[in-house]
């Protein structure tokens, strides 16, 4: 079956810019994760959504991150203002349901590159 | 607060030869734990997961890892490499809120 889809795949936005970053997961999943991972780096949690409710946004580095699943489903990831620092790829991961009842694992999309100059 | 920890972030071996990936884990609560691989340009995809249960667990490409509680350590070995084991390792540990805390990553380089 399908696996997430993530698009783009490559992002290049120029500093003040604002970006989309889209997430389709595994059709059925309920739970959705973003991380973003630095250049060399593990991926550090951004949110995470079950079904439409967001959860936990603890991992936003600042009120420019924005993110959305309006119906349960697919996700938007919005940054405004890009800055150089914000050059990363954004991975977004989708999993059938939390905790062990679940079988609980994160299936990873192929990540979009962004690259701010 | 959970955390982890990937000893050393190159590990260079020969086809044939034993690979061993370090990760030790912080942890208040029993951890979930799990080793990821990444290839250039793709995504995470799960090696093995330790949740309860069996403290040996196998995972694909012959992989498997040991969970030790007394040495808070979930090490990845595999018996012989292949040049297609060439990647990118993380080690991670489920937070209580169900993201996942990664390590800093292992890059595996196979020689022939």
């Amino acid at each position: 079956g399908a696996g997430v889809s993530q698009s783009p795949r490559y992002k290049v936005a120029k500093r003040g810019q604002d970006v989309a970053l889209r997430c389709d997961p595994i059709s059925g999943h309920v739970s959705l994760f973003w991380y973003q991972q630095a250049l060399g780096q593990g991926p550090e949690f951004l949110t995470y959504f079950q079904n439409e409710a967001q959860l936990d946004k603890s991992g936003l580095p600042s009120d420019r991150f924005f993110a959305e699943r309006p119906e349960g489903s697919v996700s938007t990831l919005k940054i405004q203002r890009t800055q150089q620092e914000d050059s990363a790829v954004y991975l977004c991961a989708s999993s059938l349901d939390v905790g062990l009842a679940g079988g609980y694992e994160q299936y990873f999309g192929p990540g979009t590159r962004l690259t701010v100059t | 607060a959970q955390s982890v920890t990937q000893l050393g972030s190159h590990v260079s071996v020969s086809e044939g030869a034993l690979v061993l990936l370090r990760c030790n884990y912080s942890s208040s609560v029993p951890p979930y734990l799990f080793w990821y691989v990444q290839y250039p340009n793709q995504g995470l995809q799960l090696l093995l997961k330790y949740t309860t249960g069996a403290t040996l667990v196998k995972g694909i490409n012959g992989f498997e890892a040991e969970f030790k509680k007394s040495e808070t350590s979930f090490h990845l070995t595999k018996p012989s490499a292949h040049m297609s084991d060439a990647a990118e390792y993380f080690c991670a540990v489920r937070h209580n809120t169900d993201k996942l805390i990664f390590g800093t990553g292992t890059r595996l380089q196979v020689f022939p």
